[in-house]
Parts: C-alpha cells; structure tokens; sequence
C-alpha cells in the first residue's frame, strides 16, 4: 500500500483565496482524520469521519473550514476565503476502527502558506 | 475536554545518553497512550504505545512508562543515536476515535 496520500504537498495562495486540500487513505481504513500543526499550538484535531459519516468536527476552527468525504477512498478539506493565520501544516491521517486503538498512519502533509 | 501537557519543548542530550520525555493528561477516562515520531518534512508515526492497565512497556531501546493515579506517563530513549533526532509527539485517548497530541519535543542528539 502506498500509505496515506496528500496532494498538494506544498500551496502558496494569496488572501482571500479558496483552497482545497484532498486526501487518499488507506484502502481498507474506516475512519479518517484532519490535523493541522503549527509552531504554537502543535497538532490540533480538526475533524474526523467514520465510514464516511463525520463524527465530531468541533477541532474545525471556523466556518471558513469545511471538510467532506464522498466516499471511502477520497476526503477534501477547504478553506474559503484563506487568511495568512492559516498558514500551516494540515495532515490527513486513516485508521482502522475496531482494533482497540486509534493507531493513525500520517500523510506527510500539506504546508499551506497564505500570503 | 482532554489536554495533554508536554516537556520539554526541546531537548539535547549527547549521542549514547539517555533522553527523557514526559506527558500529563487531565481526562481519567483516557485509556491508550500512544507516541509518536516525526522525522523532518515527514508525518508522524507511531513508535511505541501503552494501555491503561499496563504500567510500563518496552521495545529495544525505547520504554514508556504510565502513571495512572497522577496521570503522567513518559518516554525514555536510551543509548541515543543520531537517527533518533526528531519531534516526539505524546497523546492520550479519552475515547474511540479521538486521540489528543501534546505540542511535541524537538529531540536534537549531540555528536
């Protein structure tokens, strides 16, 4: 398998402008997670989905961030409009449900920079 | 909601020492410590976890240890080596599904 994809690796927009960043979990993996890290706040929790149902999306800082998953294999996160304090890292991260633990297997991230 | 508490932020130790990282948590219900490694422009990965019923855990030269009563539990690295240097990341798991991260330590091993 070739683990947990994230496209684009790398996105520099202006203010004001929509991005979208998509993400590839394992195949077989049922739930799904966005994270976001910075220097200041480490890795935050933004949303999660089971079997393509979000389940808890309270980690989503406002309603500039919007996250959907049309089906097991596909999951977007969005921001309209971008501002510069959303420059981050924003990883997506798959797990198997039902193994007794959350083992989560990482993307290797987005890095957005707004300018 | 569950908060995890890590130090340090940054830490050096000399290639062969040992390396300390520590974690506390606020949610008695947390029941899966996990740790993570995350390798420079990589995303984390797991390296090592322990679970509540279990005081301490060891894998070669990696060893976490949990204190259930006073809700800390801890890495040790001993004999460091130069591929150990990354972010470790700390976190607990109040329930299924949701795993909480500590801001991490930045691990530098001195030559």
């Amino acid at each position: 398998d070739a683990g947990v994809i994230q496209s684009p690796r790398h996105e520099v927009t202006e203010m004001g402008q929509e991005v979208t960043l998509r993400c590839k979990p394992i195949s077989g993996h049922n739930s799904l997670f966005w994270y976001r890290q910075t220097m200041m706040r480490g890795l935050e929790l933004l949303i999660y989905f089971n079997n393509n149902v979000p389940i808890d999306d309270s980690g989503m800082p406002e309603d500039r961030f919007s996250a959907k998953m049309p089906n097991a294999s596909f999951s977007t996160l969005k921001i309209q409009p971008s501002e510069p304090r959303d420059s981050a890292v924003y990883f997506c991260a798959s797990s198997a449900r039902g193994n007794g633990a959350n083992v989560l297997t990482f993307g290797a991230g987005s890095r957005l920079t707004v300018l | 909601g569950e908060n995890v508490e890590q130090h340090p932020s940054t830490l050096s130790v000399q290639e062969g020492d040992s390396a300390v990282i520590k974690c506390t948590y606020s949610d008695s219900a947390s029941n899966y410590f996990p740790w993570y490694k995350q390798e420079l422009g990589k995303g984390p990965q797991l390296i090592i976890d322990i679970r509540s019923n279990v005081g301490e855990k060891k894998d070669q030269r990696i060893a976490v240890t949990l204190n259930k009563t006073a809700k800390h539990f801890s890495l040790h690295i001993t004999e460091t080596q130069p591929e150990d240097s990354a972010v470790y990341f700390c976190a607990a798991s109040p329930r299924a599904d949701k795993i909480i991260f500590g801001k991490g330590t930045r691990l530098h091993i001195l030559p």
